[in-house]
C-alpha cells in the first residue's frame, strides 16, 4: 500500500511569492492535515480537510489556506510568503471519521526556505 | 501553560536499558493519545496510540496513560542504538477532528 506522498520536497522561494504544496494521501483514507514543523515552534497544526471540506483550522494567518479534492488529494498554498514562513511542511493521511482520532501517517515533507 | 509538555532531554540511557518518555496534557477533553518518532531529518513516523486508560503493549514498547493524571507514557525496553531519536507525544480530542496538538518532544539517546 502507497503512503503519503508530498511534492515538492524541496522548494526554495523569495519572499512576496506564493507557493502551492501538494499531497496524496493513502488509498482509501479520506482525512488530510498539514502541519508547519520549526525548530522554534515544533509540530503547529495549520488545518484538516475531510470529504472536500476544512474541518479544522488552526491559529495560522489567512495567508495560508488549503483544498481538498474529491479524490482526497490535497493543496496548502501560501502566498506572500515571508522569511518566517521557512519550514518543514508536513501532511498527515488519516482514515477519517469516528468518535477518536485515528491515527495519523505523516508524508516526507516539503523543505520550504524562503529567501 | 503548555497544552501538550515534554521533556526536551536529551535522555540518555545505556544499549539494552529501558527508556521512560513522559507527556503530561492539559486539556481534560482529550481522548487520543499517540506517540511518534522522528529521526533528524526525516518526518515523524507512527509508533503507538492509546485511547483507555492503562497500559498497551506492542513489541518493544508499552504505552500508559492516565487520564486522572493527565499523562501518557512510552516505555522502550531493551533500547536499542537505533532507537535514538525525538520522541513526540500528541494528543486530539472528541470533537476536533483529526487536529493532533503535539508535544516539543524529548530526545532519547541510547549509548553502547
Amino acid at each position: 500500500k502507497a503512503g503519503v506522498t508530498q511534492t515538492p520536497r524541496y522548494l526554495i522561494k523569495t519572499r512576496g511569492q506564493q507557493v502551492t504544496l501538494s499531497c496524496s494521501p493513502i488509498s482509501g483514507h479520506r482525512s488530510v492535515s498539514w502541519y508547519q514543523q520549526t525548530p522554534g515552534q515544533g509540530l503547529q497544526f495549520l488545518f484538516e480537510y475531510f470529504s472536500e471540506t476544512q474541518r479544522n483550522k488552526g491559529n495560522f494567518p489567512g495567508r495560508f489556506s488549503g483544498r481538498q479534492f474529491s479524490n482526497s488529494r490535497s493543496e496548502m498554498n501560501v502566498s506572500t510568503l515571508e522569511l518566517g514562513d521557512s519550514a518543514l511542511y508536513l501532511c498527515a493521511s488519516s482514515p477519517g471519521q469516528g468518535a477518536l482520532n485515528t491515527e495519523a501517517f505523516f508524508g516526507q515533507g516539503t523543505r520550504l526556505t524562503v529567501v | 501553560q503548555k497544552e501538550v509538555e515534554q521533556n526536551s532531554g536529551p535522555l540518555s540511557v545505556p544499549e539494552g536499558a529501558i527508556a521512560s518518555l513522559n507527556c503530561t496534557y492539559s486539556d481534560r477533553g482529550s481522548q487520543s493519545f499517540f506517540w511518534y518518532r522522528q529521526y533528524s531529518g526525516k518526518s515523524p513516523e507512527l509508533i503507538m496510540f492509546i485511547y483507555s486508560n492503562g497500559d498497551k503493549e506492542d513489541g518493544r514498547f508499552t504505552a500508559q496513560l492516565n487520564k486522572a493524571s493527565q499523562y501518557v507514557s512510552l516505555l522502550i525496553r531493551d533500547s536499542q542504538p537505533s532507537d535514538s531519536a525525538t520522541y513526540l507525544c500528541a494528543v486530539g480530542r472528541t470533537g476536533g477532528g483529526n487536529k493532533l496538538t503535539f508535544g516539543t518532544g524529548t530526545q532519547l539517546k541510547v549509548e553502547l
